[in-house]
């Protein structure tokens, strides 16, 4: 079954460190993954998509097969990066339902 | 605001009750999703419409919830004799079918069973 697992409840770095959020999958095939976010009393959103290949606020996220996974980095935290993450996956690639991740916690301190 | 509106905002009911929840997507957008997300947990899905078709129901929607979008614009979402463990925010989202896009979420509609 598919399934996205976040290793971390909660990751809490130094303004200015190196942040790796941890996403790993279980997926048959060449799976479509994302990452959310949610800010304090925001709604969720993407921040950025495997297929995008695109660096969105810093964060990058590299999808590697062989290890089955999907982290984010970023190589210099900022105070208002402090949020939930999720990983996500679709489990059919057909445009339908997400399965996320438990979410990881991330909070920077100045 | 252009983006998922959800209404109510929040629900206090008591066990036993029923309670119906509203989303309206994106106007653009043909699918739209359910999800519940209770504490310390990602958000699981429930149920998702491509236009006014009803195309997947979780396990986890039990004969008590059900789900509508009339017209293929809004939709809502019933819970029939509520309990305490229906307690949770319940997401909605929406996005173009294809090819598979972003899903964009509403602000949620918090529900307390009491």
């Amino acid at each position: 079954a598919q399934r996205v697992t976040q290793p971390e409840k909660l990751l809490s770095v130094f303004k200015g460190a190196p942040v790796e959020l941890k996403c790993n999958y279980s997926y048959s095939g060449s799976p479509e993954l994302f990452w959310y976010v949610q800010y304090s009393r925001q709604r969720l959103q993407l921040l950025l998509r495997h297929i995008s290949r695109e660096s969105i606020k810093g964060f990058t996220a590299d999808l590697n097969k062989g290890e089955t996974s999907f982290h984010l980095k970023k190589p210099f935290a900022q105070e208002e990066d402090s949020a939930m993450y999720y990983c996500a996956l679709p489990p059919d690639n057909q445009g339908g339902k997400l399965i996320f991740g438990q979410g990881t916690e991330l909070s920077v301190k100045p | 605001d252009t983006g998922v509106s959800q209404d109510p905002r929040h629900k206090i009911t008591k066990r036993g009750q029923n309670v119906t929840f509203r989303c309206d997507p994106i106007s653009e957008h043909n699918r739209l999703y359910w999800y519940r997300q209770t504490l310390g947990q990602g958000p699981e899905f429930l149920t998702y419409f491509q236009n006014e078709a009803q195309l997947e129901k979780s396990r986890l929607l039990s004969d008590r919830f059900s789900a509508e979008r009339p017209k293929g614009s809004f939709s809502t979402l019933e819970i029939q004799r509520t309990e305490q463990g229906d307690s949770a925010m319940y997401l909605c989202a929406s996005s173009l079918g294809f090819p598979p896009g972003t899903q964009y979420f509403g602000p949620g509609t918090r529900l307390l069973v009491l």
